[in-house]
């Protein structure tokens, strides 16, 4: 089996910081996924790629920006943190298709003083 | 656009009892849904439950059951008798048959199992 590893766990950074999340997997899948999870909320989409190199936007990419510079990472940058902001970004990855099951990290809990 | 309502936790129920987890879609965009239950066990990440992508089929993992009733656009997850294990998050999700980047989530439902 494979795992997917996010760093760090928790991040805390300052109102109008630039802040950097990490992805890894050694599944070997094609298509990474970044979510956020605000409490008593669904995932939603920030970004995904399918591929090497490939980033797709998703319904609330605004704020951020990705890089996908090898198969086997994704990381999310928060370009301008917000201040009271809370939440709970999720990496995921699968083989590329519909059905196919998302297999996801553990998460990093995001606070901003 | 597509939606996924699902019963609104915290849900306590005690151990060996029925457990229905209610789970309903509005699929504007989808014609032939797939639908998924995710969970989130505490300190683990979200993983795959079960899943159907063909409706009226059912779906089952764990001892947790799910149809896909596309008349009542519902996907109820359903286990005759819980375990303390089964103590988590759960969530529904709705997709189309083309892509994962399009799934939508409810907002989860927190289940706790009294010994």
């Amino acid at each position: 089996g494979g795992i997917i590893t996010q760093t760090p766990k928790f991040l805390i950074g300052q109102e109008g910081q630039k802040l950097t999340l990490k992805c890894q997997q050694n599944f070997n899948h094609d298509t990474m996924y970044w979510y956020r999870q605000d409490s008593g909320k669904g995932l939603r989409l920030i970004y995904y790629s399918i591929t090497e190199n490939d980033l797709q936007k998703g319904d609330l990419s605004e704020g951020y920006d990705a890089s996908r510079e090898k198969k086997s990472s994704f990381s999310l940058t928060v370009t301008s943190a917000q201040k009271n902001e809370m939440a709970v970004f999720l990496c995921a990855s699968s083989p590329w298709g519909g059905a196919e099951t998302l297999y996801f990290g553990s998460g990093t809990r995001l606070t901003v003083l | 656009g597509d939606s996924v309502t699902q019963t609104e936790g915290p849900v306590t129920v005690s151990e060996s009892e029925s457990l229905i987890i209610n789970c309903t879609y509005s699929a504007t965009s989808i014609a032939y849904p797939n639908l998924f239950w995710y969970v989130r066990y505490p300190g683990e990440g979200l993983q795959l439950l079960l899943k159907v992508i063909t409706a009226g089929q059912k779906g089952s993992s764990r001892g947790f059951e799910a149809t896909y009733n596309k008349e009542t656009t519902s996907f109820h997850l359903q286990k005759a008798s819980v375990q303390e294990s089964d103590s988590a998050v759960y969530y529904c999700a709705l997709g189309p048959g083309g892509s994962n980047a399009k799934l939508t989530f409810g907002k989860g439902t927190k289940l706790s199992v009294k010994s």
